[in-house]
């Protein structure tokens, strides 16, 4: 398996552009999950999909932000008005239910200027 | 409610025993624990659910105590790949989303 798959690695972004993180789950896994890792504020849980539905978006810190999983192998998060304070590391993770441990990507390096 | 991780940071030479723990202010339902090496993605370790079980897999291991509210990760015999940044999530109860510590920094030195 070819793991969980995040694109783009790296995106530079100007103030105020629309920003698509996508990520492609591990095959058969029903959990997928979206992290936001900063010197700040460390490790956040953004969202969690079970089956394709959201199930608790708490963590996620603005209605600027966003996440849809349309299907069991794809899910994206946009950030739209994007803002300097959202540069980080986002990664995306699946598992097999949400009590069992889960794969992470390799991360989308974000860079709001 | 943020866990909160002891040490922040510890220093160890090869085949030397670290333990690190995570607690909370409130009852826990579920503790998980990840290690993540620097410029990579965080890799599962362990979970632990309600219960008051003890994982653990070569020599890495960890308990949870649900009186104490407060969980631990052993490392025994330390070895120069176990450096990196560990990590504990927890869940107040089975639909609740995780909360991560700040992190434990560990280093081997041979």
């Amino acid at each position: 398996d070819a793991g969980v798959i995040q694109s783009p690695r790296h995106e530079v972004t100007e103030m105020g552009q629309e920003v698509t993180l996508r990520c492609k789950p591990i095959s058969g896994h029903n959990s997928l999950f979206w992290y936001r890792q900063t010197m700040m504020r460390g490790l956040e849980l953004l969202i969690y999909f079970n089956n394709n539905v959201p199930i608790d978006d708490s963590g996620m810190p603005e209605d600027r932000f966003s996440a849809k999983m349309p299907n069991a192998s794809f899910s994206t998060l946009k950030i739209q008005p994007s803002e300097p304070r959202d540069s980080a590391v986002y990664f995306c993770a699946s598992s097999h239910g949400r009590d069992r441990g889960a794969f992470f990507g390799q991360g989308t390096r974000l860079t709001v200027v | 409610q943020q866990p909160v991780q002891s040490p922040q940071a510890v220093i160890l030479r090869e085949g030397e025993d670290a333990v690190i723990n995570c607690s909370s202010s409130k009852a826990l339902y579920s503790v998980h624990w990840y290690r993540q090496k620097h410029g990579e993605a965080p890799v599962f370790l362990m979970i632990l659910l309600k219960g008051g079980e003890q994982k653990g897999h070569d020599k890495i291991s960890a308990s949870f105590n649900e009186k104490k509210q407060q969980s631990s990760l052993y490392l025994t015999a330390s070895q120069l790949s176990y450096s990196g940044t560990y990590f504990c999530g927890t869940a107040l109860n089975a639909g609740n989303m995780l909360t991560f510590g700040g992190g434990t920094r560990l280093m081997v030195k041979p």
